[in-house]
């Protein structure tokens, strides 16, 4: 059973450009979660999805910032018109449900994006 | 933000056992106590969670006090490889992991 995938694993855009990270959860995990670690800084949950659903987006930025779970294909966390300050480690995390007493989440190795 | 308190950093020497220490003063009834830790620059990795009872796994073990106000993480024989970030992280059933600073545990040759 793979782990949870995440690609690229290292991201470089231009100011202005888009940035599209991509999340494969575990095998039969249908929840996922998204969190940001700027350099030398802690992490900080951005969003929590279910499949076709948005569960929780209490730490996304509110512009230019955007997240979807589709019923097929992996989690995209995308970020519009890139700026030097969304230069970070996007880490993502899967459970089979709800982050339950008796599931624990599983990371992903991180896409780590550089804005040039 | 994050419910619990943790040292800033830890040494502890190779061999021997690391004790990580956790306040959670304002636990409620209904969250669990989870542990896990991020080695430089990967995604954080689980180690071990309890609600009352003392648990034990193949990679640490953890001790809740009675009141449940705080508890101790143990690696029992610390290698070079357990240096890392160490976080202890409470939540109730469904809800998302909130990290806060965490221990920087060294582990010393």
């Amino acid at each position: 059973n793979a782990g949870v995938m995440q690609n690229p694993r290292h991201l470089v855009r231009r100011r202005g450009q888009e940035a599209r990270l991509r999340c494969s959860p575990m095998k039969g995990h249908s929840h996922v979660y998204w969190y940001r670690q700027l350099p030398e800084e802690g992490l900080k949950f951005m969003v929590y999805l279910q499949k076709e659903n948005i569960i929780d987006e209490s730490g996304m930025p509110k512009e230019r910032f955007s997240a979807e779970f589709p019923k097929e294909g992996p989690s995209i966390l995308r970020i519009q018109q890139v700026v030097r300050g969304d230069s970070a480690a996007y880490f993502c995390a899967s459970s089979p449900r709800g982050q339950g007493a008796y599931t624990e989440a599983f990371f992903g190795q991180g896409t780590r994006l550089t804005v040039v | 933000d994050a419910k619990t308190t943790q040292p800033t950093s830890m040494d502890c020497a190779e061999g021997r056992a690391a004790n990580l220490p956790c306040n959670h003063s304002t636990i409620s009834g209904n969250e669990y106590v989870y542990w896990y830790r991020q080695i430089h620059s990967q995604g954080p990795q689980y180690i071990i969670h309890g609600l009352k009872n003392n648990e034990t796994n193949e990679m640490a073990s953890l001790i809740i006090t009675e009141d449940r106000k705080s508890s101790t993480l143990i690696l029992p024989h610390a290698t070079l490889r357990d240096t890392a970030v160490y976080y202890c992280i409470v939540r109730v059933e469904g809800d998302k992991i909130i990290f806060g600073k965490g221990t920087r545990l060294h582990i010393l040759p």
